[in-house]
């Protein structure tokens, strides 16, 4: 079946670092991928999405890319704020299903 | 994108107690879904509720204990019955956006069950 694998966090960063938080999957087909960000206290939010391979997703400063010969999807981001201090969770969908698999979520923390 | 609100924001229950969840939609959507997100956790699946119908569970979620009501195509609650600790956690709401192949999530109930 799908399955979505993320990085396991705490990711802790200081403000204005590069982040990466690494996701890969396993999929049948040719899957959509997502990111999505959880602020403390709050659902989830799209992030940024990908419908094919070498397509870029790309919102807030954070971008990702879609890479079929290595079945990943990693967030990146220039230079990061505290603000961006979330959990963010990385997601599949496969072609025909209307039911997302989500990877367990990495947590960021940024200092000051 | 559509605009997701939940009803209650949060809540204490004692056990044994339930609970309904109100979620609703700003616009018509066909299928809206039910997530559990236990503490550290990522999100899991309870329930698929389309109107008119009868909403389909996921393996290891019934609908005794956790019913749902699907009356129209905003709107949505989600009971969770004769509640225990185990069931603390957040409720999610969500609705399947068809024109954009994406989900979209509302602010979710945090429950805690004392």
């Amino acid at each position: 079946g799908d399955s979505v694998t993320q990085m396991e966090g705490p990711v802790t960063l200081s403000e204005e670092a590069f982040l990466t938080i690494n996701c890969t999957y396993t999929a049948t087909g040719y899957p959509s991928l997502f990111w999505y960000v959880q602020y403390p206290g709050e659902g989830l939010q799209l992030l940024l999405k990908a419908t094919k391979a070498d397509d870029k997703g790309s919102n807030k400063g954070f971008e990702a890319t879609y890479r079929k010969e290595t079945t990943s999807f990693h967030l990146e981001k220039g230079s990061v704020q505290v603000s961006d201090s979330a959990v963010y969770f990385c997601a599949l969908r496969s072609g025909g299903s209307y039911i997302p698999t989500f990877g367990r979520g990495t947590s960021l923390i940024v200092h000051p | 994108s559509a605009v997701i609100s939940q009803k209650p924001s949060r809540d204490i229950c004692q056990r044994g107690t339930s609970l309904t969840i109100q979620c609703q939609v700003d616009s018509q959507v066909t299928m809206m879904f039910w997530y559990r997100q236990q503490p550290g956790q990522s999100l899991t699946l309870i329930a698929t509720a389309n109107q008119g119908s009868e909403a389909t569970y996921e393996s290891g979620f019934v609908i005794d204990k956790f019913p749902i009501s699907r009356p129209n195509l905003t709107f949505s609650t989600l009971t969770v019955s004769n509640m225990s600790p185990e069931d603390s956690s957040i409720y999610l709401c969500s609705v399947e956006s068809g024109t954009t192949d994406t989900q979209y999530f509302g602010p979710g109930t945090r429950l805690t069950v004392l």
